[in-house]
């Protein structure tokens, strides 16, 4: 079966310092994958999503970048975090002929 | 503009009786409907989904969805609610753009509160 995994999944972080969010999938190939942030425990917002290894689409201009460098990692960086970057980012994959998105746990960040 | 809409913030229920979580939906072509349900602190667990066929499509935990067409609703349905299902549930449809692309779009949430 398919699993996601999801790390850290809380970090704290100064103003102006990096992150990086990893993401990995497990006993699928190929999938959709896509990065989600949840403000104020509430709505979601797509910002990023992926249909193969190197490929990265961007749906907001934004802070934050993402990478796909294996078939199933997908990470989410920036080079310095600001204050308004603090949320719950979600990653989530979809099977290549699949319909449904199915998420991991969840990043806790703050940055203070 | 594809859009989903929960009218409803919160909704609060007795334990043991019927309930309802509102979901209207606006895209443009045949709709493909999602549920998920969100507990404190957690990522987002896949319910159910409507793609095509019966309008009422069962679940996990007991939920359940009627999609109607010329409402162009996909309320979520459970006969008897329990204090564990209190939690955060989001509506969801996947809106189709030119050249291929397609994503989910998300309701704003609606709070479920199931009272002892």
């Amino acid at each position: 079966s398919q699993t996601i995994h999801q790390w850290p999944a809380t970090l704290v972080q100064p103003v102006g310092s990096p992150l990086s969010l990893e993401c990995t999938v497990e006993g699928t190939s190929n999938p959709n994958l896509y990065w989600y942030r949840q403000a104020a425990g509430r709505g979601l917002q797509l910002l990023f999503y992926s249909v193969g290894i190197g490929q990265i689409s961007s749906e907001v201009p934004q802070n934050l970048s993402a990478s796909r460098p294996q078939d199933r990692q997908f990470i989410l960086s920036s080079k310095k975090l600001l204050l308004s970057d603090s949320g719950f980012y979600l990653c989530a994959w979809r099977d290549r002929g699949g319909n449904t998105i199915y998420f991991g746990e969840g990043s806790w960040l703050t940055v203070v | 503009a594809q859009s989903v809409a929960q009218p409803e913030d919160q909704v609060n229920v007795a334990e043991g009786n019927p309930l309802t979580v509102k979901c209207t939906y606006s895209v443009s072509g045949n709709p493909y409907l999602f549920w998920y349900v969100q507990y404190p602190n957690r990522g987002l667990q896949f319910l159910l989904k409507y793609i095509t066929g019966d309008n009422l499509v069962k679940g996990s935990y007991g939920f359940e969805a009627e999609f109607n067409k010329s409402q162009t609703s996909f309320h979520l349905k459970k006969p008897s609610a329990l204090v564990s299902d209190s939690a955060l549930y989001f509506c969801a449809v996947r809106a189709s753009f030119s050249g291929g692309y397609n994503k989910l779009i998300f309701g704003a949430g609606t709070r479920l509160a199931v009272h002892p």
